[in-house]
């Protein structure tokens, strides 16, 4: 059962625009986000991350923000840059019986357009 | 770099063969972590070892093994591999058994014919 979904495989977005990616999740015992950012043949890099305890959390052109009544996290990328056309991963995390580990989405593939 | 290694980068195999995908985690990271991407699929979390132990259990089939060394590496074994289990393996590594961010490896591309 996917517990992390991001709905959108993709999205083109033109470069000095803002690109925002979404991420929903099922599971209330999730206390911690991140996104991953993931150019082939390279394993995911982080980007950003945000705390259950926030509602938003920026750094330089990435914002993350946090709807916890909703279940919805997006990420927002202003302006958008070329260099930013990567594959882009939502996680969560819990401390339930899983331990600690990252449950991933799907990924959605973002093209950044010249 | 994320200073996590993983060997080797690709392999081929037929079904029914085992394999060992190795991992060495960042300098100092005591925890590693697999993950397995199959096609179309998100990252699905196998299992977590923490300075030697076993700290966590995913979606980890009974054929898949791993364990980690005393010098911090760890590594997967798969056996009895089906065509199924082509995917991509992820290590990643963090510092605590509990740590806000997991750093990862390049993966091992494994192909089953």
């Amino acid at each position: 059962d996917q517990q992390v979904k991001q709905n959108s495989p993709s999205l083109s977005v033109q470069e000095g625009r803002i690109s925002i990616l979404n991420c929903d999740y099922t599971n209330s015992m999730f206390d911690y986000f991140l996104w991953y950012k993931k150019y082939p043949a390279e394993g995911p890099t982080f980007l950003i991350s945000i705390s259950s305890i926030k509602d938003k959390n920026e750094d330089g052109r990435f914002t993350v923000f946090l709807n916890k009544s909703a279940k919805h996290l997006s990420l927002h990328i202003v302006p958008s840059q070329p260099g930013d056309s990567a594959v882009y991963f939502c996680a969560a995390r819990s401390n339930s019986n899983s331990g600690y580990a990252l449950n991933f989405g799907k990924g959605t593939s973002l093209l950044v357009t010249p | 770099d994320s200073g996590v290694t993983q060997t080797p980068k690709h392999l081929i195999t037929a079904t029914g063969q085992r394999v060992t995908l190795r991992c060495s985690p960042r300098s100092g990271d005591l925890s590693v972590y697999w993950y397995q991407q199959s096609l179309d699929q998100g990252l699905q979390f196998l299992i977590q070892y923490y300075n030697g132990e076993e700290r966590a259990k995913g979606n980890i089939l009974e054929r898949f093994s791993a364990q980690q060394f005393p010098d911090l590496h760890s590594e997967l074994n798969l056996s009895s591999l089906e065509l199924g289990d082509s995917a991509l393996y992820f290590c990643a590594s963090s510092a605590l058994v509990v740590s806000d961010t997991q750093y990862f490896g390049p993966g091992t591309r494994l192909t089953v014919l």
